[in-house]
């Protein structure tokens, strides 16, 4: 029982590039999140995915774009990558999308954009 | 919006009790408050949830006073282990808020040997 994983660990890339992150869950959640974290800062939501089907906006969506393929699979897609990117991205989900839910996190994926 | 505060952060040593408050005076009545862990490199783990007076775990207690306008996280005799950043969110049971769903700064807690 995996819980939430996340591809990839780490990558680099250079401004302007595209890259799409990848996150799965086996818990059979409604549910997902995208967050970025920044150092010295807390998380921030980027998109979610309150079930199957339908996305919607967070805090900071800017420069990102998201693909719930399935129930168990959410997407994180920059188009044209910006130094102001560089980040650590976590991926969660919940069985449901009521804030008090609690939320499973994979362990991240560290992006740096030359 | 139920906005948190907590104390940036906090030392302790090793087998003693550690408290954190948090701090969430706008707090709506459908509104749990909940905690997360975590640890560098990891993402947020969740530990503990509550409503109202205490709640207590294999992990931690929390005890929420009457008003529900702070809640206080106890971490019961720490060990090295314990060191990681702790959040408070404050979020509800009904329709689907991301303003509550703003992690902010969190508690960094350092237990030292």
């Amino acid at each position: 029982n995996a819980g939430v994983t996340q591809t990839p660990k780490f990558q680099v890339l250079k401004t302007g590039q595209s890259m799409t992150l990848q996150c799965a869950q086996d818990m059979n959640h409604n549910s997902m999140y995208w967050y970025r974290q920044d150092p010295g800062m807390g998380l921030r939501l980027i998109y979610y995915s309150a079930s199957e089907g339908t996305t919607d906006k967070g805090e900071v969506p800017n420069g990102y774009n998201v693909s719930r393929l399935n129930k168990r699979e959410f997407s994180l897609r920059l188009e044209s990558a910006a130094p102001s990117q560089t980040s650590v991205y976590f991926c969660a989900s919940s069985v449901w999308g009521q804030a008090h839910q609690p939320q499973h996190f994979g362990d991240g994926t560290r992006l740096s954009i030359l | 919006l139920a906005k948190t505060t907590q104390p940036i952060s906090m030392d302790s040593y090793e087998g003693q009790e550690v408290n954190i408050t948090c701090s969430h005076n706008n707090i709506a009545t459908n509104d749990y408050i909940t905690w997360y862990q975590q640890f560098p490199s990891q993402g947020p783990r969740f530990i503990i949830q509550g409503y109202k007076t205490k709640v207590t775990n294999e992990v931690a207690s929390l005890f929420i006073p009457a008003d529900r306008k702070s809640s206080t996280l106890s971490l019961p005799r720490v060990s090295l282990s314990d060191t990681a950043v702790y959040y408070c969110l404050v979020g509800d049971i009904q329709g689907y808020n991301t303003d509550k769903l703003i992690f902010g700064t969190g508690t960094r807690l350092q237990v030292f040997p």
